[in-house]
């Protein structure tokens, strides 16, 4: 089992859907949480991070951890095509400094 | 504002060449990570170094050396190089207390021929 799974996608969404990407983590003690995109050819880029339980916001992004169900969610809302891109999930568990990312989700947002 | 800055960019070897693929970064952060991304694949950490002068084996550590220069510097060696090391290579850094996310520099694409 992976430390931190996602769905691979390909995720089709229509220009301006709300486009929502999740992912869970199997190791109870992951402290932080991060979504990074990734363009075709490019290198990840962090877009959010979440640390408590509930919601985040920033800008178009909202970023859902529900610790209890070892789950996280980014939600893309007015989704563009400039959002085409894959989306990795990673966790933190920063007793020990240990980095655990997922596959990435494939996002593609059509006009 | 570099951040986190590989060389090369590109590179193609033949099968059986040595390499040295060079990462520096000037966010004085304790923690570098050298990733290999393969299609289909995520990201497979190779090795990492929690601080200066240590380092220690990922996932994936066969056919690979490190050296952590020192805290600005972490390089990723290929002794003979297979084609089975084709790939992306992306060096990351972090710091290594608190909850701060790792950052990416914009890799190198290997090439083993």
């Amino acid at each position: 089992q992976k430390e931190v799974e996602q769905n691979s996608g390909p995720l089709s969404v229509p220009e301006g859907a709300i486009a929502s990407l999740n992912c869970t983590y199997s190791d109870r003690g992951s402290q932080s949480f991060f979504w990074y995109r990734q363009y075709s050819g490019k290198s990840p880029e962090l877009i959010m991070s979440i640390y408590s339980n509930g919601d985040k916001e920033d800008g178009r992004f909202t970023a859902q951890l529900n610790k209890a169900s070892q789950y996280v969610s980014l939600l893309i809302r007015d989704s563009q095509p400039s959002d085409s891109a894959t989306y990795l999930c990673a966790t933190l568990i920063y007793n020990f400094n240990k980095f655990y990312f997922g596959s990435g989700t494939k996002l593609n947002v059509k006009p | 504002n570099a951040g986190v800055t590989q060389t090369p960019k590109f590179q193609v070897l033949k099968t059986g060449q040595s390499m040295t693929l060079q990462c520096a970064q000037d966010m004085n952060h304790n923690s570098m990570y050298w990733y290999r991304q393969d299609p289909g694949m995520g990201l497979r950490l190779i090795y990492y170094s929690a601080s200066e002068g240590t380092t220690d084996k990922g996932e994936v550590p066969n056919g690979y050396n490190v050296s952590r220069l020192n805290k600005r510097e972490f390089s990723l060696r290929l002794e003979s190089a297979a084609p089975s090391q084709t790939s992306v290579y992306f060096c990351a850094s972090s710091t290594s207390t608190g909850d701060q996310p790792q950052h990416f520099g914009d890799g190198t694409r290997l090439s083993i021929l």
